[in-house]
């Protein structure tokens, strides 16, 4: 299994511009979790969605936050307008929906880098 | 509310020797508590996992954990450390009481293994 695919591995933008970050599950995963990792908070559930269902988006930071699962196998986060505060890892997880007990299994992350 | 804390930043120890990366955990509940690995620029790696049974878990690459429910504990182990298994160590824990099903992380422990 290839397991979980995230693109790009990095990012540069400006202030301002539109980002988005893209994610494939692991096959017959049916949980997505879109986390975000900075030096300051460490690692932060943003949303995560139960069969391409968002489930719980408390931690998205703000409106400028953004997260779509259309199918099964692709998922987007989207910041628009990106901000510097927004620079940091993204990392997307999935797991199968199996109860609390399930693992959760995570992608490379994409390195934002908002300028 | 769930929380995780890993008290030490850095942990340094000698090729061959044991090495111990300490975790405590708060939930109302019986916890489910991880650990994971992250290598530099790399996503995180599931070690392993206590859900119910043997207070000492197993787990990859030889690294073992002991729950300790009186002591609220979960600290990962190892019996001989290798310099490969320097790397960022995070542990995490979620309460199946509460019917969510994201983990919360703690913030981390560096593990330097010098050879």
């Amino acid at each position: 299994d290839a397991g979980v695919i995230q693109s790009p591995r990095h990012e540069v933008t400006e202030m301002g511009q539109e980002v988005t970050l893209r994610c494939k599950p692991i096959s017959g995963h049916n949980s997505l979790f879109w986390y975000r990792q900075t030096m300051m908070r460490g690692l932060e559930l943003l949303i995560y969605f139960n069969n391409n269902v968002p489930i719980d988006d408390s931690g998205m930071p703000e409106d400028r936050f953004s997260a779509k699962m259309p199918n099964a196998s692709f998922s987007t986060l989207k910041i628009q307008p990106s901000e510097p505060r927004d620079s940091a890892v993204y990392f997307c997880a999935s797991s199968e929906l199996a109860g609390a007990t399930e693992t959760q299994y995570f992608g490379p992350g994409t390195r934002l880098l908002v300028l | 509310a769930q929380s995780v804390a890993q008290p030490e930043d850095q942990v340094n120890v000698a090729e061959g020797n044991p090495l111990t990366v300490k975790c405590t955990y708060s939930v109302s509940g019986n916890p489910y508590l991880f650990w994971y690995v992250q290598y530099p620029n790399r996503g995180l790696q599931f070690l392993l996992k206590y859900i119910t049974g043997d207070n000492l878990v197993k787990g990859s690459y030889g690294f073992e954990a002991e729950f300790n429910k009186s002591q609220t504990s979960f600290h990962l182990k190892k019996p001989s450390a290798l310099v490969s298994d320097s790397a960022l160590y995070f542990c995490a824990v979620r309460d199946p009481r509460r019917g969510a099903r994201q983990l919360t992380f703690g913030s981390g422990t560096q593990l330097t293994v010098l050879p």
